[in-house]
C-alpha cells in the first residue's frame, strides 16, 4: 500500500532563507507525487506534480522538488522563501488504482522577517 | 479555468438539523471528490464519484449522504450531526481515474462547518 512521511512538522525560517521540506513515500508500483500548500483558512492548491520523465519538477511560486526514486523521497525546495509562503504543506502520493490521493501528516512553514 | 467552487463558505447547524454543502466546477471533470478536514490534520477522503456514480465510500456514517445530480455539481446532505463532524469540508475534482496516470485533482475552497 501506498502511504506518505513528512519528515517535519514545522519549519520555521526567515525570510529570502532557502528552504527544504521533506517528503518520502512508499509504494510498490508506479508512483505518482504532488505537493498541495493550503493557506490559512483556505483549500488546498497545487505546487507541482511528478507523474513521469525529469525527476527535477518546477512548480508555481519558485518552488520545485526532486523525485529520487532510489531514496523514495520528494523533497520540495524553494531558494529564497517570503514572508507570503507562509503555509501548510502537504506531500501526497496516489493510491494504486489511481482513485484517491493519500496525505502526508503536513509541514507548517512560518516565514519570519 | 481550474476553479472549483463551493457554498456556503461557513455553515452553523444544530445536531437536529438537516443541510447540504454544494460544490461545482465547470473544467469537463468526471470524477468528483469530497474530503473531510480537521483543524492541523491532512484532508481525509469520504466519498468518490466518477461520471456521475458513487465509485468510493470510505465507511462513512449514514448522516453523510452525498449526490452527484450532473457532471458538474456534487451535493453533501448534511442531517444529525455531531459535534465531532465540525470540520472544513473540501470539494476537487479531476479527470477520471484509472486512466494512463493518476489525473490531477483540483481542490475548491471548502465549506467550514460548526456543528452546536
Amino acid at each position: 500500500a501506498q502511504s506518505v512521511t513528512q519528515l517535519d512538522s514545522q519549519v520555521p525560517v526567515f525570510e529570502e532563507a532557502p528552504v527544504e521540506l521533506r517528503c518520502n513515500y512508499s509504494s510498490s508500483v508506479s508512483v505518482y507525487l504532488f505537493w498541495y500548500v493550503q493557506y490559512p483558512n483556505q483549500g488546498l492548491q497545487l505546487l507541482l506534480k511528478y507523474l513521469s520523465g525529469s525527476t527535477l519538477v518546477k512548480g508555481i511560486n519558485g518552488f520545485e522538488a526532486e523525485f529520487n526514486k532510489s531514496q523514495t523521497s520528494f523533497h520540495l525546495r524553494k531558494p529564497s522563501v517570503h514572508i507570503s509562503d507562509t503555509a501548510e504543506y502537504f506531500c501526497a502520493v496516489s493510491n494504486q488504482a489511481g482513485t484517491a490521493l493519500i496525505f502526508g501528516k503536513g509541514t507548517t512553514l512560518s516565514v519570519s522577517s | 479555468d481550474t476553479e472549483v467552487t463551493q457554498t456556503p463558505k461557513h455553515l452553523v447547524m444544530g445536531m437536529t438539523n438537516k443541510k447540504s454543502l454544494k460544490c461545482e466546477q465547470h473544467m469537463g471533470h468526471r470524477a468528483m471528490y469530497w474530503y473531510k478536514q480537521k483543524a492541523k490534520k491532512p484532508p481525509e477522503l469520504m466519498f468518490v464519484y466518477s461520471y456521475e456514480k458513487l465509485s468510493i465510500n470510505e465507511s462513512v456514517p449514514s448522516r453523510f449522504s452525498p449526490e452527484c445530480p450532473n457532471s458538474s455539481l456534487l451535493n453533501l446532505h448534511l442531517h444529525a450531526l455531531q459535534p465531532e463532524d465540525s470540520a472544513l469540508y473540501l470539494c476537487a475534482s479531476s479527470q477520471p481515474p484509472g486512466l494512463a496516470h493518476q489525473e490531477t485533482q483540483y481542490f475548491g475552497p471548502g465549506t467550514r462547518l460548526l456543528v452546536l
